[in-house]
């Protein structure tokens, strides 16, 4: 089944500054890659996803790129505010149509903004 | 549009009693996703169902959980006889006809003692 690997684990950086967090993933069948944000006693919010078919996508501050030949996939967010601070989680799914398997989900990253 | 609603919201049960966990998708979503999340990890999938049908359970426990999606009412996820082990977050997610996103509830904390 697939794995996915989420480095680090902790991440703080100053206002204002940039963040990366970075994902690998281990099923060259997966083509689906969502992020999700999750702040203390709430659901994942999804924050942006990209597709197999696509390298690269952007949203305002948070951007998302897929090397699917080195397997791995990042996201970026520029101009970090101290609302950026959660749980980010990245996932695959071989199924960008959705069906069965789910999402496998890497084990988080806590982003602390400091001010 | 409610989003999906997961009840309730914090669950605690003694160990060998049962528990019943519900989730009712967003209006329209005929399927649904349960995952669990343990304290510091991520989400693991347990189970994918549409109304009326299991289609993977590949992530359920093979004894105690059960679940279902009835063509009226909530999906229901039932623990049986649980332990402290089954403490932990249960976050159910839905999808129109199975197409991503998925749209999660904000889960239920779910405490053994």
């Amino acid at each position: 089944g697939e794995n996915v690997e989420q480095h680090p684990s902790t991440l703080s950086v100053q206002e204002g500054d940039s963040a990366v967090i970075k994902c690998t993933y281990s099923d060259s069948a997966s083509n689906y890659f969502p992020w999700y944000k999750q702040e203390l006693g709430k659901g994942p919010q999804l924050i942006i996803d990209i597709r197999s078919n696509v390298g690269e996508k952007k949203d305002q501050r948070i951007a998302v790129t897929l090397n699917k030949t080195a397997k791995h996939f990042s996201l970026h967010i520029t101009e970090t505010q101290p609302e950026d601070s959660a749980v980010y989680f990245c996932a695959a799914s071989p199924h960008s149509g959705g069906g069965a398997d789910g999402l496998t989900f890497g084990k988080g990253t806590h982003l602390i903004i400091q001010p | 549009n409610a989003g999906v609603m997961q009840n309730p919201r914090h669950l605690v049960r003694r160990r060998g009693q049962e528990a019943r966990l519900r989730c009712s998708p967003v209006k329209g979503h005929s399927h649904v996703y349960w995952y669990r999340q343990l304290p510091e990890e991520g989400l693991k999938f347990m189970v994918y169902l549409q109304k009326e049908n299991i289609i993977d359970e590949s992530g359920m426990p093979k004894e105690r959980f059960s679940a279902e999606f009835p063509k009226e009412g909530p999906s229901i996820l039932r623990i049986q006889q649980v332990v402290r082990g089954d403490s932990a977050a249960y976050f159910c997610a839905s999808s129109p006809q199975g197409q991503t996103p998925y749209t999660f509830g904000s889960g239920t904390r779910l405490t053994v003692v």
